[in-house]
């Protein structure tokens, strides 16, 4: 099983829209996770860390739950420039290598 | 800055050829990472270096392939001789550990390598 697992999608919403992606962890001691953003045929681009109590920026707010072992990815108000893949990152064990998971596809229409 | 730095952009081979990508990571960062994208796997990790050194290349796929760091402003990566399942975007990326170690994770990435082996 893949440490880090991703719904691929793709999400298509209208304008405007709610959308929420989870990502789920198999690696109960890990405390470290990332939201990457990706463009089609661009590089990844570090998008915001997910803390433990939760971390907002604007229109996105990144949750993490240990319980359940999933990390949240929520955009309020999306704009047609959301379109991209998300993707999540976790340590690999302990040993602090980053694995990424295969990213969520969002589609955001007029 | 001018963030990390891949060359050649896009290269296209014949099977059988050696073919070297090569990095420059942003200047100040202790870590460096090689990964390979394709449809079918997502991203890979292959290997990565801290300050220079080859921490963990479990990732790499057999011994055609390598990876060097001299030193810290420049990386390599060599597959000799390249095969058709090769192709796939290579990206370099960098980071720095900062204070809380977190910062690793942290990787500003290059533009990639568009690999073609024919």
């Amino acid at each position: 099983r893949k440490e880090v697992e991703q719904d691929p999608g793709p999400f298509n919403v209208p304008e405007g829209a709610t959308v929420a992606f989870n990502c789920t962890y198999s690696n109960s001691a890990s405390q470290s996770f990332f939201w990457y953003r990706q463009d089609c045929r661009k590089e990844p681009k570090l998008l915001m860390s997910v803390y433990s109590s939760g971390n907002e920026d604007g229109r996105f707010t990144a949750q993490l739950n240990r319980a359940s072992q999933y990390i949240s990815l929520l955009i309020r108000d999306s704009k047609l420039s959301d379109s991209a893949t998300y993707l999540c990152v976790g340590p690999s064990g302990g040993s602090y290598i980053p694995t990424f998971g295969r990213g969520t596809s969002l589609i955001v229409h007029p | 800055d001018a963030g990390v730095i891949q060359s050649p952009r896009h290269e296209v081979t014949e099977m059988g050829q050696e073919v070297t990508l090569r990095c420059k990571p942003i200047s100040g960062h202790d870590y460096l990472f090689w990964y390979r994208q394709t449809m079918m796997r997502g991203l890979e990790l292959l290997i990565y270096f801290n300050n220079n050194v080859p921490i963990d290349d479990s990732g790499m796929p057999e011994d055609r392939f390598s990876a060097k760091m001299p030193n810290a402003s420049f990386s390599t990566l060599k597959i000799q001789p390249s095969e058709p399942r090769d192709s796939a975007v290579y990206f370099c990326a960098s980071s720095s550990a900062g204070t809380s170690g977190r910062a690793r994770y942290e990787q500003y990435f290059g533009p990639g390598t568009r690999l073609t082996v024919t």
